[in-house]
């Protein structure tokens, strides 16, 4: 079955500096997409960056990027220079094998990520 | 680009009322739209597919009388809350994928409607 698992309840990072968030993902299809979400306190689901399974490059969107290991089955976020604004959930999620509208994701329990100035 | 516009953010309402919430696609056209229920500190669960112009898919376990969900044109979507009572309070929240991007189904969500039934 596919699932996603993020094994870090909660984490800290100092203001300016990287963090890395974990994500492994199980899988047993050769085509599937992965996403990391940013959830605030006020509530709004924030879509931060995609990594397609055949896509070669490594995902990146300004200050994220997705550090993708197929053969490790994970997909890190990495978040460089961290900025206070930062501070919130992050959801890894995956696209669920199925044709048709339907589809849906599976999502992580999430990562609560502090950053202290 | 991508806006999704949720509303209202928040109701507070009497138990055995009804409550209607929006989810607008403000810039693209929207064929599909999820509807989320999340309890506090947990992730999201699914409770509906919503397809334009056809009947929603729920998942296991959720009263489809209960949360009524209308797809009526590629922009909107509704979630009614019928005879809501206390155990209904939650935080609410829909997402829209782009019709052009169903193949990746990157959902763009709104800003989530807090419900809570007195």
């Amino acid at each position: 079955a596919q699932k996603i698992t993020q094994t870090q309840p909660g984490m800290f990072v100092q203001e300016k500096e990287a963090v890395t968030l974990d994500c492994t993902y199980d899988t047993s299809d050769q085509s599937y997409g992965l996403f990391w979400y940013k959830q605030p306190s006020s509530g709004e689901m924030i879509f931060l960056i995609y990594q397609g399974s055949y896509d070669e490059q490594n995902a990146t969107e300004g200050r994220y990027s997705l550090n993708f290991q197929k053969a490790r089955k994970s997909a890190n976020l990495v978040i460089s220079a961290s900025q206070l604004g930062d501070s919130a959930m992050y959801f890894c999620a995956m696209r669920e094998r199925n044709a048709g509208n339907n589809r849906k994701l599976i999502w992580g329990l999430g990562t609560s990520l502090a950053v202290n100035p | 680009g991508a806006v999704v516009s949720q509303h209202p953010s928040r109701v507070i309402c009497k138990s055995g009322t009804s409550v209607k919430i929006e989810c607008r696609s403000l810039d693209f056209q929207a064929t599909t739209m999820f509807w989320y229920r999340q309890f506090p500190k947990q992730s999201l669960m699914l409770m509906a597919t919503s397809n334009e112009g056809s009947k929603a898919t729920y998942e296991q376990g959720v009263e489809k009388d209960k949360f009524l969900i209308n797809h009526a044109s590629l922009t909107l979507s509704t979630l009614t809350v019928t005879s809501a009572h206390p155990e209904d309070s939650s935080f609410y929240i829909c997402s829209a994928r782009m019709s052009e991007q169903w193949a990746k189904n990157i959902q763009y969500f709104g800003a989530g409607t807090r419900l809570s039934v007195l």
